[in-house]
């Protein structure tokens, strides 16, 4: 089994840029989620989709954030105006169901620099 | 709201020292516990878990935790830690009641001097 892939690994780009990152999860997987990591806030769950269908998009910081999954082995985040304090390390995860039995897998991550 | 804490945000243990992290949740239903452990640079993986039965469960690289319903609690532990366990360990929580959210502490970064 591949893993949980991202990409890109590493994104810099300056601040008013659209970035679009990328995730497939593992197949089989029946739920994706989205996770931001900085140094201040921790590990913080933006959103995750069970079936393609978004469940919980709480913790998407603002409307310049969106995900999509448009199929089963594909997912975006998206973020359009990016910003300095975008700048994190987000993270994609999959689990097999809604974690009760399955723990969540989780993908190398894509280091995101707003410049 | 259901919370995870951490208390201990910075660890620095000598090689061979014992080590105990210490994790206690909020939500008194049903729970499944997690640590995970992210070395530096990488993503995260799971170190164990614990869904139900024998409280004290046994993960990867000689690490165990132990729940404790009754202080709502789930300490990581290690008898002897060696300078590779460096890295940033996380509790996390999901509960019955929620429909996949997992729920991470802040974390606790464990230097391991050699």
């Amino acid at each position: 089994d591949a893993g949980v892939i991202q990409s890109p690994r590493h994104e810099v780009t300056e601040m008013g840029q659209e970035v679009t990152l990328r995730c497939k999860p593992i197949s089989g997987h029946d739920y994706l989620f989205w996770y931001r990591q900085t140094m201040m806030r921790g590990l913080e769950l933006l959103i995750y989709f069970n079936n393609n269908v978004p469940i919980d998009d709480s913790g998407m910081p603002e409307d310049r954030f969106s995900a999509k999954m448009p199929n089963a082995s594909f997912s975006t985040l998206k973020i359009q105006p990016s910003e300095p304090r975008d700048s994190a390390v987000y993270f994609c995860a999959s689990s097999a169901d809604r974690g009760l039995d399955q723990p969540q897998h989780f993908g190398d991550g894509t280091r995101l620099s707003i410049l | 709201a259901q919370s995870v804490s951490q208390h201990n945000h910075h660890v620095i243990l000598s090689e061979a020292a014992s080590l105990e992290l210490g994790c206690n949740y909020s939500y008194g239903g049903t729970v499944n516990l997690f640590w995970y452990v992210q070395y530096p640079g990488q993503h995260l993986q799971l170190l164990l878990k614990y869904f139900s039965g024998d409280p004290l469960v046994k993960g990867i690289k000689g690490f165990e935790a132990e729940f404790i319903k009754s202080k709502f609690s789930f300490n990581l532990r290690k008898p002897s830690v060696q300078w590779s366990d460096t890295a940033e360990y996380f509790c996390a929580v999901i509960h019955s009641g929620n429909t996949g959210k997992l729920i991470f502490g802040q974390g606790t970064t464990l230097q391991v001097k050699p």
